[in-house]
This record gives structure tokens, sequence and C-alpha cells, in this order.
């Protein structure tokens, strides 16, 4: 079936370190591809996404390139923040036959935490 | 501008009792709607979805069940909640397109004691 996979956390780095947070996932229905992130306490926003092969999505300073060759959708950031702590979640999002019709049914991976120290 | 909204924010319910949360949308017509639920230190799993009106579509055997009574309203319910209901609920909207993302509410924390 259709999965996410990510690197597990959590990510602990201190403020101005470079991140990444892997992401693979299965290739089957041309997926759109999304990072979400969710702070404490908080439901999900939706952070960056990318609709096909060599797009890059970019926001807040990060950045994903969706790479269809090696099936992965990497979460970069160049200088990262105490405000950027935060649990991080990648997923794929294609056309599912269901009993009740087709919809857009995401897969989320487990999602990442990432913790950064002043 | 689209708006979801989630209530409550935080609930404590005895096991055996029943459960209502609610879910509305505003600012757009005929969302795809979805209940989820994250469990401490997890990933999120898909309990249910909805393309329509009293179309309910559900994910995993449970003792929940989902109504959609009105185009942007999902309720998720039960007659009789299970310790092992206790968790965070989300409710999400998305226009039903491939590249476009679903849009979450601020959960529900529900702890069965």
């Amino acid at each position: 079936g259709d999965s996410v996979t990510q690197m597990e956390g959590p990510v602990t780095l201190s403020e101005e370190a470079f991140l990444t947070i892997n992401c693979t996932y299965t290739a089957t229905g041309y997926p759109s591809l999304f990072w979400y992130v969710q702070y404490p306490g908080e439901g999900l926003q939706l952070l960056l996404k990318a609709t096909k092969a060599d797009d890059k999505g970019s926001n807040k300073g990060f950045e994903a390139t969706y790479r269809k060759e090696t099936t992965s959708f990497h979460l970069e950031k160049g200088s990262v923040q105490v405000s950027d702590s935060a649990v991080y979640f990648c997923a794929r999002q294609a056309c599912a036959l269901r009993t009740s019709g087709g919809s857009y049914i995401p897969t989320f991976g487990r999602g990442t935490s990432l913790i950064v120290h002043p | 501008s689209q708006t979801i909204h989630q209530w409550p924010a935080t609930l404590v319910q005895p096991v055996g009792s029943p459960l209502s949360l609610e879910c509305t949308v505003e600012g757009t017509s005929n969302p795809n709607l979805y209940w989820y639920r994250q469990a401490a230190g997890r990933g999120l799993q898909l309990l249910f979805y909805s393309v329509g009106i009293g179309q309910i579509s559900s994910e995993v055997p449970q003792n929940l069940s989902a109504s959609r009574p009105q185009d942007r309203q999902f309720i998720l319910s039960s007659k009789k909640l299970l310790l092992s209901d206790s968790g965070f609920y989300l409710c999400a909207w998305s226009v039903g397109l491939n590249n476009q993302p679903q849009h979450f509410g601020d959960g529900t924390r529900l702890s069965i004691l």
C-alpha cells in the first residue's frame, strides 16, 4: 500500500544549525507531496508542497524538492531557530478508489520531532 | 477566507459515557471532511472521511461513528467510550483535489478516566 517513511526523532539542534529531515514515499498514483508542521497543542499547518517531479516547495526558510528518481522529499532549512521547535509531518496525496468513489486521501508519515536549543 | 472550528478544546470523560465532538467549516462549499486521532507521540490515524452530506467512509473498525448532517458540519460520536479512545482528535477539510492540502482544526484533547 501507499506509505511515507520519515526519519525517527527527536532531532535536537542548536540555534542556527542546518536542518535535514528525511522523507521517502511510495510513487504510485503520481502523488502530490506536502510537509506539515504541528506546534504543541495545536493542529497541523501546511508548511510547503510540491505537486510534480523536480518542483521545489519553500516557505519560512524551509525547502523540499520532489525527487522522483529517489522517491524522496527531504525537508531542509539553512539556519533553524528556537521557534522552529515542533513536529514535522511528511505526506503524500493521490487519488484513491474507495467504495464511496474516488477521493484524495493523504498518507502521513509518523512525524519527526525537532527540538532547537538556544 | 476559510476557517475551521473544533470544540471542545479539551474533554475529560468517564469510561462508558457518550461522546460528541463537533467540527464546522466556514467560507467554502462541499468540502471533503476528515476525522483523525493522534495518540501520544505517534502519527495520525484516519478515522472517517466524507465527500458529501450523509456520505461517511470509515477507515478503521471501532466504537466511534461519524455523521455529516449539514454540508459544513462533521460530528464524531460514541455511545460508550473506552479507555483506548483517549487521544488528540483532529478535524480537517480539503477541496478534494490532488494538489491541494488539508486544513486542520486546533484539535480536541480527550482524556478517558
